[in-house]
This record gives C-alpha cells, sequence and structure tokens, in this order.
C-alpha cells in the first residue's frame, strides 16, 4: 500500500497562473482533507470532503476550490496563484471525519 | 480564532531529558486529542492519541498527561534522544469534524 500519494513534490509558479494540486489514497477512506503548513501557523484546513460526492471549507478556503473525484482522488485547485499561497500543502485522509489522519508527503508550492 | 494553544513554539532538551510539550483548549466538545509528529520533508504521522475519559495514555517513552477539569493534555518524552528532534503537534476534534492542530512545536535533542 502506497498509503497517501500527491504530485507534484515541488512547483514554481507565476503570479496569476493556475495549477492543480493533485492526492490520491489506496485505504478506501471515505474522508479526505487539504491542509497547508506555513512556519509558525501549524496546519491550517483548507478543505475536506467528509465523504464521495460532499466537500466543505476549512479554516482558510479563500483561493482554492477542491474536487472529489472520487473515493481515491481529491484534488486542490489554485486558479490564480498569489504568493501568499507560497506553502507546503498537505493532502490526508480518513476513515470518517472522527478518526485518525493520514497524510501524504506533501507539494512545496513556491509563488513568485 | 485559535481552538488549540501550544506551547513551546520551539524546545531544545538534553539527550535522556525528558521533553515535555503543553496543549490547552476551550471547546468542551472535543472528545479526542491526538499528538503527531513530522520529521523534515516528511507529513505528520500520528503518534499516540488519548480520549477525556483517562487521565493518561503511556506508548513506550510517550505519554499523554490529561487534564480534563483544566482542558490542557501534554506529551511527555522520557529519555528523549537525537531521533525524537522533529516538530509534535496536539490536535484535538469534537463529534464528527476534523481535527483542529496547534501550531507545533520543533524539538531539538542534542547529544
Amino acid at each position: 500500500n502506497a498509503g497517501v500519494t500527491q504530485t507534484p513534490k515541488f512547483q514554481v509558479l507565476k503570479t496569476g497562473q493556475s495549477m492543480t494540486l493533485q492526492c490520491a489514497q489506496d485505504m478506501n477512506h471515505n474522508s479526505m482533507y487539504w491542509y497547508r503548513q506555513d512556519p509558525g501557523m501549524g496546519l491550517r484546513l483548507i478543505y475536506y470532503s467528509a465523504s464521495e460526492g460532499t466537500t466543505d471549507k476549512g479554516e482558510v478556503p479563500n483561493g482554492y476550490n477542491v474536487s472529489r473525484l472520487n473515493k481515491r482522488e481529491f484534488s486542490l485547485r489554485l486558479e490564480s496563484a498569489a504568493p501568499s499561497q507560497t506553502s507546503v500543502y498537505f493532502c490526508a485522509s480518513s476513515e470518517v471525519p472522527s478518526e485518525t489522519q493520514y497524510f501524504g508527503p506533501g507539494t512545496r508550492l513556491l509563488v513568485l | 480564532q485559535q481552538q488549540v494553544k501550544q506551547s513551546p513554539q520551539s524546545l531544545i532538551v538534553q539527550k535522556g531529558g525528558i521533553s515535555i510539550i503543553n496543549c490547552a483548549y476551550e471547546n468542551t466538545a472535543f472528545d479526542y486529542f491526538p499528538w503527531y509528529q513530522q520529521f523534515p520533508g516528511k507529513g505528520p504521522a500520528l503518534l499516540i492519541a488519548i480520549r477525556p475519559d483517562v487521565s493518561e495514555k503511556k506508548e513506550g517513552r510517550f505519554t499523554i498527561s490529561f487534564n480534563k477539569s483544566a482542558k490542557q493534555f501534554s506529551l511527555h518524552i522520557m529519555d528523549s534522544q537525537p531521533g525524537d528532534s522533529a516538530t509534535y503537534f496536539c490536535a484535538a476534534r469534537g463529534g464528527n469534524t476534523p481535527l483542529v492542530f496547534g501550531k507545533g512545536t520543533r524539538l531539538s535533542v542534542i547529544a
């Protein structure tokens, strides 16, 4: 089992460009999450999907959109990247929202 | 609004010493308190977790102490080793909602 995988590992964007971060899990989990991690700020929830077909905003959703493509895949889209979105992005999954979350290795995004 | 306050931000401990990281919360609906460990360049991974029906949980050198009345919980790492150097996050969850994380503590264990 690969667990939670994320692509790409690292990306550089120019302000205004768009991109999609991909996440997939092979643990048959129902719930998936996107976090961003910034120095001194901890892990902040951007969006989550409690189950296939549902998505909900987290603490910092502005500037992002998500798609729960199927049970395995949950993507995060930046429509018009801004330097404030420079961060490390983590995807996670869990059986249900109340259970242990398993994290992917992260995507490092630099917006110039 | 930070729902889980974690301290200290950084901690330096001698090898063999005890590392202590503290967290406090306000929401009395929280019913699950995990700690995550994150090594540089990796995603966080569950280390140990506690529910409020017990005051302490121990797994090897790692212990969570929980004080429900004070709404505080802490992670103790006994006999700290250089391999324990990492960032530690406390978290809390109430009902069927996602975890709320503290801001993290960077632990350095020096020989």
